[in-house]
């Protein structure tokens, strides 16, 4: 059963980066054409698509945050990553990935603190 | 971008109800990629239909997904306890950026 866990910081400076990854467990991300995405919610507030990117590496970014973001994949360890930099407390929020729509982890806090 | 609004914000129903929730996209979208989701407080949000009218694993068939176009609609035939929460339908076009609607809450 594929399964999908977010890991990193739940704490981040204003102005540093953010930096998350996503384990994909129950399935190789070698195949299949799925496009594993970067979502999220801030406390209170809707989800918004930060990005996706393909076994290729070929990504796509919401243009509002296509500046400061870069998504990442490593298939031999399968799991793909997440970078936001010079963040700001508007970046707090619960991050999810997701392999399309079908899958989506349990998410992470990311709370923009100094 | 398409921009999706979702109606109403709020919809204050009883067990037994039958529920109608309205996606509306800001330009034609094909129903194959318009996607519903469920979601209760502290909780990621749950896929309940896909491809506008295809609902997913374990879902039960009291929930339908209709529509084309512009206008698609997420239905509960007979509301449960356990159905009430937050709705969002999303578009995820070959063409991003993916986008979601703002929600509709349903609340006894």
């Amino acid at each position: 059963q594929l399964q999908l866990q977010e890991s990193g910081s739940g704490l981040v400076k204003p102005s540093q980066t953010l930096s998350l990854t996503c384990a994909v467990s129950g399935d190789s991300m070698n195949g299949g054409g799925y496009t594993w995405n970067w979502i999220r919610q801030p406390p209170g507030k809707d989800l918004e698509w930060i990005g996706q990117i393909y076994q290729s590496g070929s990504t796509y970014y919401n243009p509002s945050l296509t500046r400061r973001v870069t998504i990442s994949i490593d298939k031999s360890k399968n799991q793909f990553s997440l970078e936001l930099t010079s963040v700001t407390t508007a970046d707090t929020a619960v991050y999810y990935c997701t392999r399309g729509v079908t899958t989506w982890g349990q998410g992470i806090l990311v709370t923009v603190t100094s | 971008e398409i921009v999706l609004t979702q109606s109403p914000g709020t919809l204050s129903v009883s067990p037994g109800e039958r529920v109608t929730l309205s996606c509306r996209a800001s330009q034609s979208l094909s129903r194959t990629y318009l996607a519903w989701y469920q979601q209760k407080p502290g909780q990621a949000p749950r896929l309940l239909m896909y491809g506008g009218s295809t609902r997913a694993t374990g879902i039960p068939d009291r929930f339908s997904g209709s529509g084309s176009g512009t206008d698609f609609t997420l239905t509960i035939s007979r509301l449960e306890p356990e159905d009430f929460a937050l709705y969002y339908c999303q578009q995820y076009s070959p063409s991003p950026p993916w986008t979601f609607g703002q929600g509709t809450k349903v609340e006894v």
